[in-house]
Order: structure tokens, then C-alpha cells, then sequence
């Protein structure tokens, strides 16, 4: 069985440009967060969708979005980059939204904004 | 807003020593998570707890949910057990709106 698959794995942006990254939840698992991850703050909760629905949301400003499509399958955009947003984005799936659900994550997106 | 509080930051040992690793948290939750992260950025969830003890080889994770605090055990440790190992709490159960500890790098020197 497939594993969480992100693309693309690395990538630089430079500072104003918007970025788009992709995730692939394991086969049949329909709940799908996402996270990033940098030296100074760890990792922290971006967001999670169950069923093209937003179900939850981290503190992050609003140029962080995403969305989930019908077979599973996500997007999260960053517009108008800042070199702050320099980081590891990583992508997880479960089966269902809420308690008593393992999570699997991907390899994770590096990106680097110059 | 959660508080998650991870024990010790850094911790080497030798092979074959018995690893504790802790993890303290500040509200109530309904799950808690144990993550893996080699190097490279890649994550393996190696237990989700909700009370009570697992274990799955050498591994063990324990909660108590009346302290608010978990620790993870590592029997007869191997340098590939060489990782951070992070703790994360959930309000909600599952990935909802997880809240993370700074990790606990783990180095064991054979």
C-alpha cells in the first residue's frame, strides 16, 4: 500500500511569489492535516480537512490555505511568500476525522524562500 | 492553548541502555501521540495513547492521564533508534489541531 506521497519534495520561491504544494493520502484515508515544521518554532499544526471540509484550523495568517478534493487529495497554497516561510511542510492522513485515529505522514515539502 | 513540555532535549547514551523519554501537558486531551523523525525530515507515528500502556518490541509508552504526563521507553537501545523523538496531544482525537513538543534528540553511540 502506498504511502503519504508529497511533490514537490524541494523547491525555492523567491520573497512575493505564492506556492502551491500537493499531498496524496494513503489510499482510502479521507482525513488529511497539514503541518510545518522550522528550527526555531518546530512543528505546528496548519490546518485539517475530512471530507472536502475544513474541519480545523492552526494560528497561521490567512495567506496559508488549502483545500481537499473529492478523492482525498489536497493542496495547501502560501501566497505572497516571506523568507519566514522557509520551511518543512509536511503532509499526514488518517482514516476518519477525530479521536482513536493513527496518523501517517509524508516525506515532507522543503521549501525555501530567497 | 496546550503546553507541551518535553524531557530531556537532548539525551546521549550507549548501546543498550534502557532510554526514558518524557512528555508533560498542560489541558486535558483525548489522545497523545509518540512521533519518530530520522534525519531527512521523514516521520513515523510509533504510538497514538489514550490511557493505560503499549508496547510493540522495544518500545513502550505510558500515560497517565490524572498527571497529565507520558513517557516513552526504549529497552536494549540501537544506534538506529538514533532519532528525534516528539510528543504531540490532541484535543480532539486523531490529527485534529495537533499540539507539538520541541522533540528530544536521541543519540546512542554504539
Amino acid at each position: 500500500k502506498a504511502g503519504v506521497t508529497q511533490t514537490p519534495r524541494y523547491l525555492i520561491k523567491t520573497r512575493g511569489q505564492q506556492v502551491t504544494l500537493s499531498c496524496s493520502p494513503i489510499s482510502g484515508h479521507r482525513s488529511v492535516s497539514w503541518y510545518q515544521q522550522t528550527p526555531g518554532q518546530g512543528l505546528q499544526f496548519l490546518f485539517e480537512y475530512f471530507s472536502e471540509t475544513q474541519r480545523n484550523k492552526g494560528n497561521f495568517p490567512g495567506r496559508f490555505s488549502g483545500r481537499q478534493f473529492s478523492n482525498s487529495r489536497s493542496e495547501m497554497n502560501v501566497s505572497t511568500l516571506e523568507l519566514g516561510d522557509s520551511a518543512l511542510y509536511l503532509c499526514a492522513s488518517s482514516p476518519l476525522w477525530g479521536a482513536g485515529n493513527t496518523i501517517y505522514f509524508g516525506e515532507g515539502s522543503w521549501l525555501t524562500v530567497v | 492553548k496546550n503546553e507541551v513540555e518535553q524531557s530531556p532535549q537532548n539525551l546521549t547514551a550507549q548501546e543498550g541502555e534502557f532510554i526514558t523519554i518524557n512528555c508533560s501537558y498542560s489541558v486535558g486531551i483525548s489522545a497523545l501521540h509518540w512521533l519518530q523523525q530520522h534525519p531527512g525530515g521523514g516521520i513515523v507515528s510509533l504510538f497514538m495513547l489514550s490511557s493505560g500502556k503499549k508496547k510493540h518490541g522495544r518500545l513502550i509508552a505510558t500515560i497517565n492521564i490524572q498527571e497529565k504526563h507520558s513517557s516513552l521507553h526504549i529497552t536494549a537501545s540501537h544506534p538506529r533508534d538514533s532519532a528525534v523523538y516528539i510528543c504531540a496531544v490532541s484535543a480532539g482525537g486523531g490529527a485534529d489541531g495537533l499540539t507539538f513538543g520541541k522533540g528530544t534528540h536521541l543519540i546512542i553511540q554504539p
